[in-house]
């Protein structure tokens, strides 16, 4: 099944502690995206990343890092997570052309909550 | 599941009521637009996509009307159904660079689906 795996779905952890999101997607895309969604905001995008070893800032970068070394994987890291960062966070995946594959396939999400 | 957005816009409509859901975006020079569902705890599902140069596209019981003039776009949903509740989202692709994509997300609208 083509699907976009993230890892964990639910986190819960302390100011300061480093943590990463993983994220795996099964349908040889070059583009992936992590995006956190808070009430009233909608989608924002964090980082993007158009093929292996390319990646770049989305609107709202500061905080988080990223790598994609593997085609299929694009982990989220979150070097000194604070509470303005807990959030539901989303990994998206899409061919090369957007408009060729029915736009984005998201996974199902991770929630965070940073204490 | 994860709660998408306290402070939502909410469509009520009875179920067999045909529904209606807008968005306006923001870029004159958006060329692609898709419309997602997200249902409680799942990440965002692609419903129907339309390109700049269409005014209206149809998918089944779902039909999305462009509005170039006034950069408006809405999602109809015929004989709505207790499985269609959920958060509506649409999204404007807003990369031009031809070979990758940025799609910028509206903040949603809630639709719940009365018996």
């Amino acid at each position: 099944e083509a699907q976009v795996t993230q890892n964990p779905r639910y986190l819960i952890t302390v100011t300061g502690k480093k943590l990463t999101v993983t994220c795996s997607q099964n349908m040889n895309h070059e583009y992936m995206s992590w995006y956190r969604q808070d009430p009233g905001l909608g989608l924002r995008q964090i980082y993007y990343s158009m093929n292996v070893e390319v990646t770049d800032k989305g609107d709202v970068p500061e905080g988080y890092k990223v790598s994609r070394k593997e085609k299929r994987n694009f982990p989220l890291i979150l070097e000194s997570p604070s509470p303005n960062q807990t959030s539901l966070y989303f990994c998206a995946s899409s061919s090369r052309v957007i408009s060729s594959i029915y736009g984005y396939t998201f996974g199902s999400g991770t929630r965070l909550t940073v204490v | 599941g994860e709660s998408v957005g306290l402070h939502l816009p909410t469509l009520s409509v009875q179920e067999g009521d045909n529904s209606i859901i807008n968005c306006a975006y923001s870029n004159s020079a958006s060329d692609y637009f898709i419309w997602y569902k997200q249902e409680s705890g799942k990440g965002p599902q692609f419903i129907i996509d339309i390109r700049s140069n269409m005014d209206k596209r149809q998918g089944q019981r779902v039909t999305v009307l462009l509005n170039k003039t006034v950069k408006h776009l809405s999602l109809q949903i015929a004989a709505t159904q207790p499985g269609d509740s959920a958060v509506y989202f649409c999204a404007e692709n807003t990369d031009y660079t031809g070979t990758a994509s940025k799609l910028t997300f509206g903040t949603g609208t809630r639709l719940q689906v009365t018996l």
